[in-house]
């Protein structure tokens, strides 16, 4: 059982390019998140998907795009990256299951520098 | 607006103390709070979950409670060890999300040998 994974872990950009962060998990959980997370701040949510076919943005999510076409993964892109999203970005789902509190677990992080 | 606040930002003590980390909300409407722990480099796992209903949770030498009158939860460690050297963040779910959650900027945790 690999949990959430993401890829890559670290990735250097210039300013106006674009790439895409993946997101996959194997435990069949239909909520799934992005965060990033910044010096001295919370997490911060940018989008998130209840299901196949379903996504809605969060509190940060002007210069990403998601999609979530199976249950499994849950790509996120960086359209135009700028300076302002060098951060560190985490994907999650969350175990909706009985007898498990709504239990959330994390990727390890995609380290994301823009220059 | 919901707004979570953990103080100290940084804490260091000596090996096998008990000590005490703090978590602020709010707005007592939540649905639950968790405490995490994040090693660097690392992501983040879930220690305690204390749903709105309870005031307190225990695993092994860590106690978390919760008072929603007064906004606060406190994570206590009893007979620190190096190894829980890590940053604790805490985070609630407000009654109205759609499991989101709001977290604190966490406090970095240092225990010295």
């Amino acid at each position: 059982n690999a949990g959430v994974t993401q890829t890559p872990k670290f990735q250097v950009l210039k300013t106006g390019q674009s790439m895409t962060l993946q997101c996959a998990q194997d435990m069949n959980h239909e909520y799934m998140s992005w965060y990033r997370q910044d010096p001295g701040m919370g997490l911060r949510l940018i989008h998130y998907s209840v299901g196949a076919g379903i996504t809605d943005q969060g509190e940060v999510p002007n210069g990403y795009n998601v999609s979530r076409s199976t249950t499994e993964d849950f790509p996120l892109r960086l359209l135009s990256a700028a300076p302002s999203q060098t951060s560190v970005y985490f994907c999650a789902s969350i175990d909706e299951g009985t007898g498990v509190g709504n239990t959330i677990y994390f990727g390890e992080g995609s380290w994301l520098t823009v220059v | 607006k919901q707004e979570v606040t953990q103080i100290p930002a940084a804490l260091s003590v000596p090996e096998g103390e008990n000590l005490v980390l703090n978590c602020s909300f709010t707005d007592s409407a939540i649905y639950n709070l968790q405490w995490f722990r994040q090693d660097p480099g690392k992501g983040l796992t879930s220690l305690l979950l204390i749903q709105s209903s309870q005031r307190e949770q225990t695993s092994g030498r860590l106690n978390a409670s919760l008072d929603k009158s007064s906004g606060r939860s406190t994570l206590y460690i009893a007979a620190s060890q190096p190894g829980d050297s890590a940053t604790y963040l805490c985070a609630v779910r407000p009654r109205d999300s759609n499991y989101q959650l709001i977290w604190g900027a966490g406090t970095k945790l240092i225990i010295k040998p």
